[in-house]
């Protein structure tokens, strides 16, 4: 079975500071790789998901992933955080089957 | 574009009543999910369809059951509420297939908040 780990449950950065979510997963063949992001009282809304055709993938609202198949990790980063930025984010996995693994979660604070 | 629709939004239950979480998606997709979010554990999954009339159990299956209407429909029953059941839940759907649709992310409604006394 697939695992998803989320390093840090509670991130915070300043505004305009470089943001950066942490996901590794296990997984003997690279899988499907997605970044979720969820505001309050809302569901999960896509971020960016990995495609094989480049490492770095490019989502909305300035945020990218790059997929590094040696060390097993799926990291987001915004070079520059909004306030608008606060949230909860979720990496995700799926395998060629059906089903969908999901990490704990990392929530984003930003100081203004 | 309603994407995925769920009903109620909010909903208080005593212990041991029943009730059923609709889900319905507007995407002519073939899988469906249904999630359990509680604090710190993230989502997990309680049952899924992989296409009309099939389902699968998830990780957390106990104390639900699930129907697969029709392709748009995905409906989730607790039978006897328990306090434990207290949680947010989420429909998703995916077109989610071998190959090149293999990528294909999952894409989910607004939630049921569920609070059992």
């Amino acid at each position: 079975a697939q695992s998803v780990t989320q390093l840090g449950s509670h991130v915070s950065v300043s505004e305009g500071a470089l943001v950066l979510l942490r996901c590794n997963y296990s997984s003997s063949v690279p899988p499907y790789l997605f970044w979720y992001v969820q505001y309050p009282n809302q569901g999960l809304q896509l971020l960016l998901k990995y495609t094989s055709a480049a490492t770095l993938v490019k989502g909305i609202n300035g945020f990218e992933a790059e997929f590094k198949k040696s060390e097993t990790s799926f990291h987001l980063t915004k070079p520059s955080a909004h306030m608008s930025d606060a949230a909860e984010y979720f990496c995700a996995v799926k395998n060629t089957g059906n089903q969908f693994y999901f990490g704990t979660g990392t929530s984003l604070t930003v100081i203004p | 574009n309603a994407g995925v629709t769920q009903t109620p939004k909010f909903q208080v239950l005593k212990t041991g009543q029943s009730m059923t979480l609709q889900c319905a998606q507007d995407m002519n997709h073939n899988s469906m999910y249904w999630y359990r979010q509680d604090p710190g554990m993230g989502l997990r999954l309680i049952y899924y369809s992989a296409s009309e009339g099939t389902t699968d159990k998830g990780e957390v299956p106990n104390g639900y059951n699930v129907s697969r209407l029709n392709k748009r429909e995905f409906s989730l029953r607790l039978e006897s509420a328990a306090p434990s059941q207290t949680s947010v839940y989420f429909c998703a759907s995916s077109e989610s297939r071998e190959g090149h649709l293999g990528n294909q992310p999952q894409h989910f409604g607004d939630g049921t908040r569920l609070s059992i006394l």
